[in-house]
């Protein structure tokens, strides 16, 4: 049951860089997505949200940008830094269905190289 | 910045045996969650609870789990048999309003259980 799949398990970009991770969902009843990031050691942290009725949404260094004919979402981070470096998850929700349930891709380990 | 803690941060458990796990989570906040995720698997949602009672479940949290508020301030987890697959690691979430959408979710540093 992989209804939010990250199919790339890690990504090395140079600090400085454009980091993109992806994402992929096949429930199309999922309205509001998720990015977290994660240390070791620490629990999920938020980063930035979208609804399905945007197509874009920036914060900072962050844009999350949503293909809802594709089902895809993918998080940017402009300039990359070193402390960027931690497992990224994409998370959905079917929010309309009246579900608070997040479900979880697998994660991105990004790592920003000085 | 306000913080939900979880306690133990690792308890080994023999097969069998009841373990409970401890959040509190932080003080306005009114709704409640346990995730969990088993070594190199998912994040996967288990229950959320509002009110005193569960708004939400998913098909892993069955009989062999409960959840509790037992004194306005601790939100406790307990698996009333633990086997070898309840191994992972458990976070618990909170947040002040209903979570989604636009509301965030703030997860504890998680506690990793091993049953053996």
């Amino acid at each position: 049951d992989q209804q939010v799949k990250q199919n790339s398990p890690s990504l090395s970009v140079q600090e400085g860089r454009i980091s993109i991770l992806n994402c992929d969902y096949t429930n199309s009843m999922f309205d509001y997505f998720l990015w977290y990031k994660k240390y070791p050691a620490e629990g999920p942290t938020f980063l930035i949200s979208i609804s399905s009725i945007k197509d874009k949404n920036e914060d900072g260094r962050f844009t999350v940008f949503l293909n809802k004919s594709a089902k895809h979402l993918s998080l940017h981070i402009v300039p990359s830094q070193p402390g960027d470096s931690a497992v990224y998850f994409c998370a959905a929700s079917d929010t309309q269905g009246g579900s608070e349930k997040l479900v979880f891709g697998k994660g991105t380990k990004l790592t920003v190289n000085p | 910045e306000p913080e939900v803690t979880q306690t133990p941060s690792h308890q080994v458990t023999q097969m069998g045996q009841e373990v409970i796990l401890r959040c509190v989570p932080i003080s306005n906040h009114l709704y409640f969650y346990w995730y969990r995720q088993i070594l190199g698997q998912k994040v996967e949602f288990l229950v959320s609870f509002y009110n005193n009672e569960i708004s939400e479940k998913s098909e892993i949290f069955d009989d062999q789990f409960s959840v509790e508020r037992p004194d306005g301030s601790n939100f406790t987890l307990k698996i009333r048999s633990t086997k070898l697959e309840d191994s992972a690691m458990y976070f618990c979430a909170s947040s002040e309003y209903r979570a989604l959408p636009g509301n965030t979710i703030y997860f504890g540093e998680g506690s990793w259980l091993t049953v053996v």
